[in-house]
């Protein structure tokens, strides 16, 4: 079964700490992995894709084959990343776009 | 440009009744996609549609059906509303050949009575 798991609903850290928001997948075949995020009023935008490799925001994220996760990570957390962050997955092969979402994580940062 | 736009904001319906959602995708795009978000959870795919025809289809029942039309706009149906239904609609358009990155409407909140 295509899955995406998000096990945290809430994580509240303060400025400065390091972040880490954990996904874990499941999904027979190469998925592409992606994280999007929701600002407060905002809509629903793209963070970031592992196959881009790039960092966002000062976000990264690495895809594990061997766990199936997509943990996001921050080294410093600001007030505005305070968000609901989604994990989401899309079939590579045949790909037309249906993403799997996780549940969500709130990420709050205190000052 | 707007990016993609969805209409009304807001609804409310009674039981057993039907609805019609708008989406009109980003400029320069020709796939829309329809999720259901229930409150807490993340968005399920409902449907896509590309070329005037549904490609590809959620876990949804046949209650919901929908449509694109010539300008790429969409419809997203729902007959025979039930409780359950209550939720936010989102709408998401991206570019064949670049459904990596899909752009997200604000949605339409339903709330069924």
């Amino acid at each position: 079964a295509q899955r995406v798991t998000q096990p945290e609903k809430l994580l509240s850290v303060f400025k400065g700490a390091p972040v880490e928001l954990k996904c874990n997948y499941s999904y027979s075949g190469s998925p592409e992995l992606f994280w999007y995020v929701q600002y407060s009023r905002q809509r629903l935008q793209l963070l970031l894709r592992h196959i881009s490799r790039e960092s966002i925001k000062g976000f990264t994220a690495d895809l594990n084959k061997g766990e199936t996760s997509f943990h996001l990570k921050k080294p410093f957390a600001q007030e505005e990343d305070s968000a609901m962050y989604y994990c989401a997955l899309s079939g590579l092969s045949g790909n037309t776009g249906k993403l799997i979402f996780g549940q969500g994580t709130t990420l709050q940062v205190k000052p | 440009d707007a990016g993609v736009t969805q209409s009304p904001t807001h609804l409310i319906k009674t039981r057993g009744q039907q609805v019609t959602l708008r989406c009109s995708p980003k400029s320069g795009h020709d796939t829309v996609s329809w999720y259901q978000q229930a409150l807490g959870q993340g968005p399920q795919f409902i449907f896509q549609y590309y070329e005037e025809e549904e490609r590809q289809r959620g876990n949804f029942p046949d209650r919901f059906s929908g449509h694109q039309f010539p300008n790429y706009s969409s419809e997203l149906n729902v007959n025979a509303l039930l409780l359950g239904d209550s939720a936010l609609y989102l709408c998401a358009s991206t570019l064949e050949g670049f459904s990596y990155e899909q752009y997200f409407g604000p949605g339409t909140r339903l709330t069924v009575t």
